[in-house]
């Protein structure tokens, strides 16, 4: 079956240290995304990526960084210059345009980064 | 401005009542899509129904529909004879087709309590 795997599912990150979460999809999407979600609130926009070896700051880019060297995977760095990393990030991918206007978004099951 | 407004953050219904969920959009695109996705306690996105801005008729899916009103730039979700497994965040999302196709920009949510 086709979708996006994140892993880990749960991560610790000690003072100092960066630490990579893995996304990876196998629905031939061009675009992926990566969000953070707060407790209680909405998803915002950390980096996309249009095609392979391109991407975009979204509105939450600082403290984090990214690669899109291949199509079906999307990594994100969260590194230590981000202060207060502790939430819950997750992937995304979506078709490109042409005929498929009305696909939306398809999600992992997300990533939940603790400090310790 | 805000792309996507979701005024409500909590709401509750007695269990096999009707809801209705608010959402309004501001773009200045004629080509836009909107989504509504439902994210559980677990914190997976579920996609629940789409509707875009040239579609004549209003869209259903089961027990939820789309009450589009393109005049007024809103799309409130109807969750018909809730559910005890109803519970969950909901998130409006708007996808522009003639600026930047690759950008969904979602609302804040609503949390929706469904009560025996």
């Amino acid at each position: 079956d086709g979708g996006i795997t994140q892993s880990p599912k749960y991560l610790f990150r000690k003072e100092g240290q960066n630490v990579t979460l893995s996304c990876e999809q196998n629905l031939n999407h061009d675009a992926m995304y990566w969000y953070r979600q707060d407790p209680g609130q909405g998803l915002r926009l950390i980096y996309y990526s249009q095609i392979v070896n391109d991407f975009q700051k979204g509105d939450i880019a600082e403290g984090y960084s990214v690669s899109r060297e291949k199509k079906e995977s999307f990594p994100l760095t969260v590194t230590s210059a981000q202060k207060n990393p502790t939430a819950f990030y997750l992937c995304a991918s979506s078709m490109g345009p042409g005929d498929s206007s009305n696909q939306p978004q398809h999600f992992g099951d997300g990533t939940r980064l603790s400090i310790l | 401005a805000q792309k996507i407004t979701q005024t409500q953050p909590g709401m509750f219904v007695q269990e096999k009542e009707a809801v209705t969920l608010d959402c309004t959009y501001d773009t200045s695109d004629p080509s836009y899509g909107l989504f509504w996705y439902k994210q559980p306690s677990s914190g997976e996105m579920i996609f629940l129904i789409y509707q875009g801005s040239y579609d004549q008729q209003n869209a259903t899916e089961g027990r939820y529909s789309l009450n589009f009103q393109k005049a007024r730039k809103s799309a409130n979700l109807v969750i018909s004879a809730s559910q005890l497994g109803d519970s969950a965040m909901y998130f409006c999302a708007m996808r522009e087709y003639g600026y930047n196709f690759n950008k969904f920009y979602f609302g804040s949510g609503t949390k929706l309590n469904v009560k025996p």
